[in-house]
């Protein structure tokens, strides 16, 4: 079965630092992969995707992240966090034509000043 | 238009009562989610709408009942809810189940407490 995993439940990070969000997938098949962002008493909004070619891939909000297929793994980074960046971080991935979308746990970024 | 706008935002109800959850996207979109989302927990599928017609249930208790009256309408039917039933409900869509870049697009959620 399919999984996501978020090593990391929280990251406290400094403002203006730069930080990574780790997120690891479990697939025998290619899969898309996702990061998508929740403010508190929001939904979800995407910040990026992988879907094919390069394989850094840039978001929104100054976001990035690297799909590496041999280590299974889409980590998120920024090279400067901002207080607005205090949020849930969610990892995602769907494989091809799949109608499932598997979330990982989440990761509870805290920016602080 | 980009949205998905779900309605109420809160919802507090009794075990008794009968509600629904709404949920409505502009985007041409042709598939449509429920999601279930409790405190600091990841989003758990419900169901998939796709061409208004149900294409997954994940083995969701009968208490709760979907329905898609057309391709921009997603509702959740509410009846005989327990406490634990508590929680975010978010609506979301997506392009189309056969297509690659099929990406959600959430709602802001309906945050609903069973008393």
């Amino acid at each position: 079965a399919q999984s996501v995993t978020q090593l990391d439940s929280q990251v406290p990070v400094f403002e203006e630092a730069p930080v990574e969000l780790r997120c690891n997938y479990s697939s025998s098949v290619s899969v898309y992969l996702f990061w998508y962002v929740q403010y508190p008493n929001q939904g979800l909004q995407l910040l990026l995707k992988y879907l094919s070619g390069s394989t850094l891939v840039k978001g929104i909000n100054g976001f990035e992240a690297e799909f590496n297929k041999s280590q299974t793994s889409f980590h998120l980074r920024k090279p400067s966090v901002h207080i607005s960046d205090t949020a849930e971080y969610f990892c995602a991935a769907r494989r091809n034509y799949g109608q499932n979308f598997v979330f990982g746990p989440g990761t509870r970024l805290s920016v602080l000043p | 238009d980009t949205e998905v706008t779900q309605t109420p935002k809160h919802l507090v109800m009794g075990m008794t009562n009968k509600k629904s959850l709404k949920c409505e996207q502009h985007m041409g979109h042709r598939a449509m989610y429920w999601y279930k989302q409790k405190a600091k927990k990841p989003p758990e599928l419900m169901f998939v709408y796709s061409y208004e017609k149900l294409s997954i249930n994940e083995s969701v208790p009968s208490r709760f009942s979907p329905e898609c009256p057309n391709s921009s309408l997603l509702n959740l039917h509410l009846h005989a809810l327990q406490p634990e039933d508590s929680a975010l409900y978010l609506c979301a869509s997506s392009q189309d189940l056969r297509r690659r870049a099929n990406v959600l697009t959430f709602g802001a959620g309906s945050r609903l407490t069973v008393l």
